[in-house]
């Protein structure tokens, strides 16, 4: 499959457990904020998004957290699944700059059964 | 089904010799966007679209150029490449620019020798 990153901060968690995986964004000025899923040899997979004036935001099995004072975005996914394996990107975007994504580079999800 | 489609998925060419990758979405998007991929440094913009014949640079757009004739098609020109674009490439495309989740295609790895 393709590489996304070769040193990526890795998670590694046992099926079943919770994971969070954390994002900290740069500007200040962001008020879209998405999370993506990439699998190995995949375009990035939309997961969850929420806007500025939001804190949580629940899907299913995940939930992303926003902590504007901070800067910082969280993905939680429940009851995590070997399916869940891959690499998260967090992306921020200010709205008024023609939907401009700019990604973190990523973190490596390793479930272990 | 509702797709972004890249051609082609693979590509070796050499130094200076012009090449396309094409991008088609099925779902009436108006904005498209380019992205390459590389490790350690993520996800990086490089044209965008906001709609027929509405195009402007991301951050890394030399060396590259894109055209926005019809809706669904937002080919990517590479007119005389260099080994520095070997990178691997997404096409992606949303229902508008703003809060709007982007939606990516397969990708395509580009080698220049």
């Amino acid at each position: 499959g393709e590489s996304v990153g070769l040193h990526l901060p890795t998670l590694s968690v046992q099926e079943g457990d919770n994971s969070i995986i954390n994002c900290a964004y740069s500007n200040s000025a962001s008020d879209y904020f998405i999370w993506y899923k990439q699998e190995s040899g995949k375009g990035p997979q939309f997961i969850i998004d929420i806007r500025s004036n939001m804190d949580k935001r629940q899907g299913q099995r995940v939930t992303v957290l926003l902590n504007k004072t901070v800067k910082h975005l969280s993905l939680q996914i429940a009851a995590t699944q070997p399916g869940d394996s891959a690499v998260y990107f967090c992306a921020e975007s200010y709205t008024g700059t023609a939907s401009k994504l700019t990604f973190g580079t990523g973190t490596r999800l390793q479930v272990t059964l | 089904e509702a797709q972004v489609t890249q051609n082609p998925r693979y590509l070796i060419t050499v130094t200076g010799k012009k090449l396309t990758v094409t991008c088609s979405q099925n779902m009436n998007h108006e904005y498209m966007s380019w992205y390459r991929q590389d490790p350690g440094l993520g996800l990086r913009q490089i044209y965008y679209s906001m709609n027929v014949e509405v195009t402007d640079k991301g951050d890394v757009p030399e060396g590259y150029k894109v055209s926005r004739k019809e809706k669904r098609n937002f080919p990517l020109i590479l007119e005389s490449p260099s080994p520095n674009q070997t990178s691997l490439y997404f096409c992606a495309s949303s229902f508008r620019a703003g809060a709007y989740e982007q939606y990516f295609g397969p990708g395509t790895r580009l080698t220049v020798t």
